[in-house]
């Protein structure tokens, strides 16, 4: 079945010791989103890829970084990651029309733990 | 700037009966889709429903249903016979012209045996 892969599911790091969580897609989509979730609330949008094209958020801290080295494969890093960094990671795909609007497909998550 | 509203944090139902959580937006976009997502208690998000705004006709998927009101920036999703595997985080999304979604805060359901 096509989907999208999230490794690992769950990360512990240390307070300031970098990390990268990674996402991969058997659907062939264009767009790929990262997004951060925090308990009981709705996911924020961090960045996302229309195929090379990097777009980031306004208000997302320049501690995260992302790689999208092909089509299949998008990367977020952490570079010194704080305790409020503590969330859950969330990869999206979408097939990126050109008029937007399309189905957003989620994979299961990371959960990044920073002690 | 797109703003998608649920005013219910949290519901429930009992099992077998039906339940309806509301979502309010705006925009000023003419041609946009409308989404609810199910996120189950640690699992993964699942879209249940889309309806696309230039549709008049309510999108229905088996026990899910929306009730969209274009004019009133509505849109509704119904939950018939709910079920015990229904209990999730419920969130409306809206998208427009960009490839973002515009989430709701989250109606957290829970089905009651």
């Amino acid at each position: 079945d096509a989907m999208v892969i999230q490794n690992p599911r769950y990360q512990v790091t240390q307070f300031g010791k970098p990390v990268t969580l990674s996402c991969s897609q058997t659907l062939n989509h264009n767009v790929m989103y990262w997004y951060q979730q925090k308990s009981s609330q709705a996911p924020k949008l961090l960045f996302h890829y229309y195929d090379k094209d990097f777009n980031n958020e306004a208000d997302t801290p320049d501690n995260f970084q992302s790689r999208r080295p092909n089509t299949s494969f998008c990367f977020l890093d952490i570079r010194s990651p704080g305790l409020g960094d503590a969330a859950m990671y969330l990869c999206a795909t979408s097939r990126g029309g050109a008029e937007g609007q399309e189905t957003q497909y989620f994979g299961p998550g990371t959960r990044l733990l920073v002690l | 700037a797109q703003t998608v509203t649920q005013s219910q944090p949290e519901m429930s139902v009992q099992e077998a009966e039906t339940v309806t959580l509301s979502c309010t937006y705006d925009t000023s976009e003419n041609n946009y889709y409308l989404f609810w997502y199910k996120q189950p208690p640690s699992r993964q998000m699942i879209l249940v429903i889309r309806q696309e705004a230039y549709k008049q006709q309510n999108a229905t998927e088996n026990r899910f249903s929306v009730n969209f009101q274009k004019a009133a920036k509505s849109f509704s999703l119904k939950i018939s016979d709910s079920q015990l595997g229904d209990t999730a985080m419920y969130f409306c999304a809206f998208g427009g012209a960009t490839n973002k979604l515009i989430f709701g805060t989250g109606t957290l359901l829970a089905v009651q045996p």
